[in-house]
């Protein structure tokens, strides 16, 4: 089974702080993506990953860094956080689309809180 | 841009019956179709996955059809349970392969 984890299910932080959200997944997929989810927004894609120190900005990458060092490993990073951040933050990851089988796989997302 | 629009945001069912639930996109040019279920709180469970060559895929009481000329897909799910309640998500995948587009989602409840 695939798996993704997220390293918290719940964080709280004040506002101003540098908050960093981590991502791993266990099945060597090449693809990894971070979304926001808020009520009657949907899902919206903040950065994407196809590969290891690659990138590239979403819908709403303002405020928001990425960083991936490892493949298995995707981090999103708040570097001063905002109460308009607070929000359920999802990670995902799929294998590449050349594959021809990139189906998605999701974390159990975190919610973040910002006071 | 893909525009991806699910019709109807709540629907509310009694237990046991058949049911469908709409996904539209403005592009034909897809790569595939994603169904997912999220229950509150939690992260997206991944359904059924349709490659834009398919018509259609089962998974127990699950069937999901495509349509990419006209822009549609349904889940059909049989003989509804309680256990069914949960937002259902579809998403499309464009032939740059990286990026999904989701729609808003369809809240289920299915009432015992």
């Amino acid at each position: 089974d695939v798996k993704v984890t997220q390293s918290s299910r719940y964080l709280v932080k004040r506002t101003g702080e540098k908050v960093f959200l981590e991502c791993v997944q266990d099945m060597d997929h090449e693809n990894m993506f971070w979304y926001r989810q808020d009520p009657g927004l949907g899902l919206r894609l903040i950065y994407f990953s196809y590969d290891v120190k690659m990138k590239e900005k979403g819908d709403i990458p303002e405020g928001y860094s990425v960083s991936r060092e490892k493949k298995e490993r995707f981090s999103l990073i708040l570097e001063s956080a905002s109460t308009n951040q607070t929000s359920m933050y999802l990670c995902a990851s799929s294998p590449p689309g050349t594959s021809g089988h990139n189906e998605q796989f999701f974390g159990p997302g975190t919610r973040l809180t910002v006071l | 841009k893909q525009e991806v629009t699910q019709i109807p945001a709540a629907l509310s069912v009694p237990e046991g019956e058949n049911l469908v639930l709409n996904c539209s996109f403005t592009d034909s040019a897809i790569y595939n179709l994603q169904w997912f279920r999220q229950d509150p709180g939690k992260g997206l469970t991944s359904l059924l996955l349709i490659q834009s060559s398919q018509r259609e895929q089962t998974s127990g009481r699950l069937n999901a059809s495509l349509d990419k000329s006209s822009g549609r897909s349904t889940l059909y799910i049989a003989a509804s349970q309680p256990g069914d309640s949960a937002t259902y998500l579809c998403a499309v995948v464009e032939y740059n392969f990286n990026k999904f587009y989701f729609g808003s989602g369809t809240k289920l409840n299915v009432k015992p």
